[in-house]
């Protein structure tokens, strides 16, 4: 069964970067077949693609997030990153990462982390 | 980018009723793109409906999917408590994905 996970601070200082992981467990990211996405949720909020990552290492980005995200593969088969620079107030949110089958949805997401950008 | 514009934004039903969601594209979509999830309160997602049409594993055949091109509708008949939540409806495009805004189902 696979799983995934972030981790990383909860906590973001207003201009820092934002930087998360994503652990997978039950699976390896070094295959073809999948797309490991970042997501979030402001609060109360809806859901809003980051981007994602492909086990090449090409990534593709929300035009509304591609000049300060950054998503990388981790030095193991098992996890990805997310960077989000320059981050504001209005980054908090809960940050989801998942997977994306090739039957075009996402099939498994990690429990979610929250991360408030406060001074 | 395709924009994915959800209606209504809340959707009150009486207990055993039918609920109409519908997801509105702003180009069109291959139905085998469009997908639909259901969100409960500190939940992540959990798919409802993918390729427009299809019911995800476990989920009862309450749930119908339909539509093409820009209109997609997600149904729900003979609404249960356990169908409160919010609905999303997602389309993949060209190395890009987006959401709909959401639909909340709750019980009139």
């Amino acid at each position: 069964q696979v799983q995934l996970r972030e981790s990383g601070p909860g906590l973001v200082k207003p201009s820092q970067t934002l930087s998360l992981s994503c652990t997978v467990s039950g699976g390896s990211i070094n295959g073809p077949e999948y797309y490991w996405n970042w997501i979030r949720q402001s609060p109360g909020k809806g859901l809003e693609w980051i981007g994602y990552i492909y086990y090449n290492g090409n990534s593709y980005y929300n035009s509304s997030l591609k000049s300060r995200a950054s998503i990388s593969l981790g030095t193991s088969t098992t996890q990805f990153s997310l960077k989000l620079r320059s981050v504001t107030v209005a980054d908090t949110a809960v940050y989801y990462c998942a997977r994306f089958s090739p039957a075009y949805y996402f099939d498994y997401w990690g429990p979610g982390l929250l991360v408030t950008v406060s001074s | 980018e395709i924009v994915l514009t959800q209606f209504p934004d809340t959707l009150s039903v009486s207990p055993g009723g039918s609920a109409t969601l519908s997801c509105r594209a702003s180009q069109w979509i291959a139905s085998s793109y469009l997908v639909w999830y259901q969100q409960k309160p500190g939940q992540a997602p959990r798919l409802v409906m993918y390729s427009t049409s299809n019911r995800a594993i476990g989920i009862p055949d309450r749930f119908s999917g339909s539509g093409s091109g820009t209109q997609f509708t997600l149904t729900i008949s003979r609404l249960e408590p356990e169908d409160l939540a919010v609905y999303y409806c997602q389309q993949y495009g060209t190395s890009s994905l987006s959401f709909g805004g959401g639909t909340k189902v709750e019980i009139e």
